[in-house]
């Protein structure tokens, strides 16, 4: 039941552009993305409450197709502070079991 | 705002014994959820309440484990008798409302607990 992200990992180089993928077998209600640096609580990001809206915050961005019950995450011109775990997530119901996606570990290097 | 607020930031503990996870959840939200981070399942939702009321607990693994929340600004997540496949980081957070598929979840430090 736990939405798969892929990459697994990524390492990007400072200025390139990345994207994380989220699919769920099930139907989703919304999407929620987090990122979670080593050794720290997950941070919320954005999100995703209908099929086909887009959001962005500086040169972070997600997109939701509900048909197909996945959502992309995508990070333009990375910057060093991007480094860290990506988890989408979402209520797998309209209840209130939420679950985590497998996550995907990004790092940018100089 | 100070937060979630979880404590102890780290456990050191021995098979057996009795543990005890604590959190405060940010003023005025109403919604409380216990996760376990570990690296072979990643996050998991363990407990989830709304107003005090425990609303899912399905993700509980077992008996050993149990959640109270007395009152709107605090939680406790108890495990006993703790074994070694315990040792994860425990996190709290907290939302608003209900805990519905719109809302924000603020997560706390987590703490680390090790069971030798």
């Amino acid at each position: 039941q736990q939405p798969v992200q892929s990459p697994q990992a990524v390492i990007l180089r400072e200025g390139e552009d990345a994207v994380i993928n989220c699919s769920s077998s099930k139907a989703l209600y919304s999407v929620h993305w987090y990122r979670q640096k080593h050794g720290e609580a997950p941070v919320f990001l954005m999100i995703l409450l209908k099929g086909g809206e887009q959001k962005g915050h500086e040169k972070i961005s997600a997109s939701f197709n509900e048909k197909k019950q996945q959502s992309s995450l995508y990070l333009t011109a990375s910057q060093l502070s991007y480094s860290g775990t990506y988890f989408c997530g979402t209520p797998m119901n309209t209840g209130n079991q939420f679950y985590f996606g497998t996550g995907t570990s990004l790092t940018v290097i100089p | 705002d100070a937060g979630v607020i979880q404590s102890p930031r780290h456990e050191v503990t021995e098979m057996g014994q009795e543990v005890t996870l604590r959190c405060k959840p940010i003023s005025g939200h109403n919604s409380l959820f216990w996760y376990r981070q570990t690296m072979m399942r990643g996050l998991e939702l363990l407990i989830y309440f709304n107003n005090n009321v425990p609303i899912d607990d399905s993700g509980m693994p077992e008996d050993r484990f149990s959640a109270k929340m007395p009152n709107a600004s605090f939680s406790t997540l108890k495990i006993q008798p703790s074994e070694p496949r315990d040792s994860a980081v425990y996190f709290c957070a907290s939302s608003l409302g209900a805990g519905g598929p719109e809302e924000t979840q603020y997560f706390g430090p987590g703490t680390r607990l090790l069971v030798l």
